[in-house]
């Protein structure tokens, strides 16, 4: 039974390009969220989607970030023109239903490295 | 607003035991997570208190007040690999689950 898979482990990018991060939920999961966790910091809250809807981007800036997760496939959260400060770890999570009381099972997470 | 406390560090010998507390300030609450988390890994799940009292799993047990919005997670007979950082995370309004910003525990021989 896999687990949440999260590609790429680790990925370097120059100020101005395009990442993209994948994240497969836990088989059965169809509720995924994406965290930031900055060095030596918690992790912050992004955004919330089921599938093929987002239920809550507070979290998420308003500019360069976008999610999706459709309905085949994984779930993507897409930073354009990156800059320094986007440089963390992006983590994902899922869960088999919501209503805040459900377990989030994380991934490995994407170590994300701009330069 | 939002917040969660958690001390920032502590160190404890191996064998000992060891508290570690959170405390909380949120507009909702529907529950309180602990997650461990090792250096440059994803956090993996300890426990989830609902109702007021202690939970005990293994090594591990969890405390909730919710009257005094306090948490704390006790271990037991502690063990070099248990060195890691404990995120407290509460469950609030909404969708959303509030993270600490972590307590890196040090495990010494």
């Amino acid at each position: 039974n896999a687990g949440v898979m999260q590609n790429p482990r680790h990925l370097v990018r120059r100020r101005g390009q395009e990442a993209r991060l994948r994240c497969s939920p836990m088989k059965g999961h169809s509720h995924v969220y994406w965290y930031r966790q900055l060095p030596e910091e918690g992790l912050k809250f992004m955004v919330y989607l089921q599938k093929e809807n987002i239920i809550d981007e507070s979290g998420m800036p308003k500019e360069r970030f976008s999610a999706e997760f459709p309905k085949e496939g994984p779930s993507i959260l897409r930073i354009q023109q990156v800059v320094r400060g986007d440089s963390a770890a992006y983590f994902c999570a899922s869960s088999e239903r919501t209503g805040g009381s459900e377990t989030q099972y994380f991934g490995p997470g994407t170590r994300l490295l701009v330069l | 607003g939002q917040n969660i406390d958690q001390p920032t560090e502590m160190t404890a010998t191996e064998g000992a035991i060891v508290q570690i507390n959170c405390t909380y300030q949120t507009s909702g609450f529907n529950g309180l997570f602990w997650y461990q988390q090792h250096a440059g890994e994803a956090p993996t799940f300890l426990s989830y208190n609902v109702l007021d009292g202690l939970e005990e799993k293994g090594r591990f047990s969890s405390f909730l007040s919710r009257s005094k919005g306090y948490s704390y997670l006790l271990l037991k007979e502690l063990q070099m690999k248990d060195s890691a950082s404990y995120l407290c995370a509460v469950s609030g309004g909404g969708f959303k689950t509030i993270f600490g910003a972590g307590t890196r525990l040090f495990v010494k021989a």
